[in-house]
């Protein structure tokens, strides 16, 4: 089982409405939790960090289930510009810095 | 504005030759960098972890003798990739953060390509 896995997409949603992404991570240890967002051929930016109380920023709220072990990534009133490829990450295990992403879910807007 | 700084951007380079990609911290001092390569449809994939004043630490199936690694102050690390072959071709991003428990910010990243 992949330390990090996302559903790859494409999602291709219409301009207005609410989409959602999961993602699932196997080790039960890990304390961190990032999404973010990267456009073609540019490097990630960072979205937003996943608490375990849950956090929102204005459309977007992030979500953290350590019961289910999967962080979730929801977007209102998408806009066209919110199409781009969204990335999990999740630090290894507690005290490691290091970061495994997800593959990346790709969402497309729909004018 | 950017935090960690990566350069060159874009770098084509004839096979057998080696390339130098410099990444900064321009708003912190990071003892810790990590080096990620992407290739395409695909995540990233962590390289290795540049530690200031010590050895880089290599994941599983990165050549340390190809892909090395100099962390010489609390604010620049370098990746040099040496005897580059067409496969190496990939985009090469850094990342750094203040400490252990903030999120990761990334260079700009180094598109090379290798002829």
């Amino acid at each position: 089982r992949k330390e990090v896995e996302q559903d790859p997409g494409p999602f291709n949603v219409p301009e207005g409405a609410t989409v959602a992404f999961n993602c699932t991570y196997s080790n039960s240890a890990s304390q961190s939790f990032f999404w973010y967002r990267q456009d073609c051929r540019k490097e990630p930016k960072l979205l937003m960090s996943v608490y375990s109380s849950g956090n929102e920023d204005g459309r977007f709220t992030a979500q953290l289930n350590r019961a289910s072990q999967y962080i979730s990534l929801l977007i209102r009133d998408s806009k066209l510009s919110d199409s781009a490829t969204y990335l999990c990450a999740v630090n290894r295990d507690f005290g490691n810095e290091k970061l495994t992403f997800g593959t990346g879910t790709r969402l497309t807007i729909i004018p | 504005g950017a935090v960690v700084s990566q350069h060159p951007s874009r770098v084509i380079c004839k096979s057998g030759t080696s390339v130098k990609i410099e990444c900064r911290s321009l708003d912190f001092q990071a003892t810790t960098m990590f080096w990620y390569r992407q290739f395409p449809k695909q995540s990233l994939m962590l390289m290795a972890t540049s530690n200031e004043g010590s050895k880089a630490t290599y994941e599983q199936g990165v050549e340390k003798d190809k892909f090395l690694i100099n962390h010489a102050s609390l604010t620049l690390s370098t990746l040099t990739v040496t005897s580059a072959h067409p496969e190496d071709s990939s985009f090469y991003i850094c990342s750094a953060r203040g400490s252990q428990w903030s999120p990761l910010h990334f260079g700009n990243g180094t598109r090379l390509t290798v002829t």
